[in-house]
Formats: C-alpha cells, structure tokens, sequence
C-alpha cells in the first residue's frame, strides 16, 4: 500500500467511549501531522511529530491524546468527546519539518481522514 | 497571528474559467499553496507559489499573487465537472518551516 492510509473511515461514538484513530504512511517521511476539519472552518493543526517527537500541541483539549511509536505511525487515543467534536479528522506526513525547505521537503501528503460522529 | 481568508462556495459552468481567491495576513510567508480536496479524501497539493514570484501557470491552473495587497488567487481554465471540489490556500511563513495555515476551503461546483 502506498501513500498514507487511516482507519478506520468512519466512526460513531458515544460521549463516554474511548477509541483510537490510526494513520500509516509509507513514504519515508519523518514528520506526521493531526489535523481536524470542521465545516465552514479553517483546517486546524492539532499536533505535529518529528522524527517520533512532539513539537506542536495547538492547544488540544486532552480528551484527544497522539501517540507516535515510530516514524511511519501515527494514533490519535479519544476518551469523553463532546458532540464538538465531531468532525473529519485527516492525518498527513512530510519529509522534513521546521526546515524551510520549500515544497520538495516541506510538502504535507494527506490521508483520507476519519469522519468521527460523537452522539 | 496567521490568518487565511477564502469564500465558502463557487459555482461555474463547464467551460467556463474559474477563480478562487485567498486572502493573507502575515507579510512574512514563503510559500502560499493550493491544496485540492476531492470528496471522501485528503488534501492533495495542487500547485504553490514561492513569495518573490507573482505568476506560474501550469497547463489549465494559473496562481497569482499580488505580494502588496496579500491577495492570491488560483485560476482553473475550460472547468470541468471533475474540478468540483474544495479548494485550500495555505501559507508557511519564514521560521515556521513548514507550519501550514489553511483557509476554510472554497467548495467549487461545476454546472453543466
């Protein structure tokens, strides 16, 4: 498989579940994003991985908790959502990150994100 | 702060040109981006712009930007049906790497 995959596609969940968003890329690329899309909003950035370190939390509420074993895999832990929460959550990866390094390091690939629903 | 304007809908006919327009604030970006979003997937990089340039074509998309007025803007020429979709412009700025800010995406839909 190639590029960068995330499952499960969709999810329904209840304010008091706790589940897990997976992404993988197989690119070779060294950082790995979380982003939430909302309609009518901007894409927010949540969380930033280089080389399997954290170096952007956006302010996220911890009800939402990454996880980056390595390089290639990227999870998202949910626990006591609000029905705010609810939207297409999209991961993406790049080569590089913080270089500057124009589009060729600094492209972000995307996933076809998770469409959560929090009832 | 960063802040990335765009318009929430477009409609065209076929054949018809289409322009999208993006507004930004922060006088420092690198790069400005056109990420394009099909239904039911990610953003997929369409074309980018580097600051000091204020035009690129490729083959139906032309960007312009207009550095003093921080307006970019993504023309698609002859749209077809399968250009329907939504449209992000992002930007990096100078000491944030490769931090994209996004706008909120134009939804543009092709009329036949």
């Amino acid at each position: 498989e190639t590029g960068v995959t995330q499952t499960p596609r969709h999810l329904v969940m209840g304010m008091t579940n706790k589940k897990s968003l997976k992404c993988e890329q197989h690119l070779g690329h060294n950082a790995m994003y979380w982003y939430k899309q909302s309609a009518k909003k901007p894409l927010e950035l949540m969380f930033v991985y280089n080389f399997k370190e954290q170096t952007e939390n956006n302010s996220v509420p911890s009800r939402f908790s990454p996880e980056c074993p390595n390089s290639s895999h990227l999870f998202l832990h949910l626990h006591t959502l609000q029905p705010e929460d609810s939207a297409l959550y999209l991961c993406a990866s790049s080569q590089g990150y913080g270089l500057a390094g124009g589009p060729g390091v600094d492209e972000q690939f995307f996933g076809p994100g998770t469409r959560l629903t929090v009832l | 702060g960063e802040d990335v304007e765009q318009s929430l809908f477009l409609s065209v006919r076929e054949g018809d040109s289409s322009v999208i327009n993006c507004t930004y604030t922060d006088s420092s970006s690198t790069y400005l981006y056109w990420y394009k979003q099909e239904p039911g997937a990610g953003l997929q990089l369409l074309t980018y712009i580097f600051s000091n340039m204020d035009m690129k074509q490729d083959q139906r998309l032309t960007v312009l930007l207009n550095k003093k007025d921080k307006h970019l803007s993504l023309r698609i020429a002859d749209t077809q049906t399968g250009d329907s979709a939504i449209y992000f412009c992002a930007e990096s700025t100078t000491g944030g790497g490769n931090k994209l800010t996004f706008g909120t995406g134009t939804q543009l839909k092709v009329e036949l």
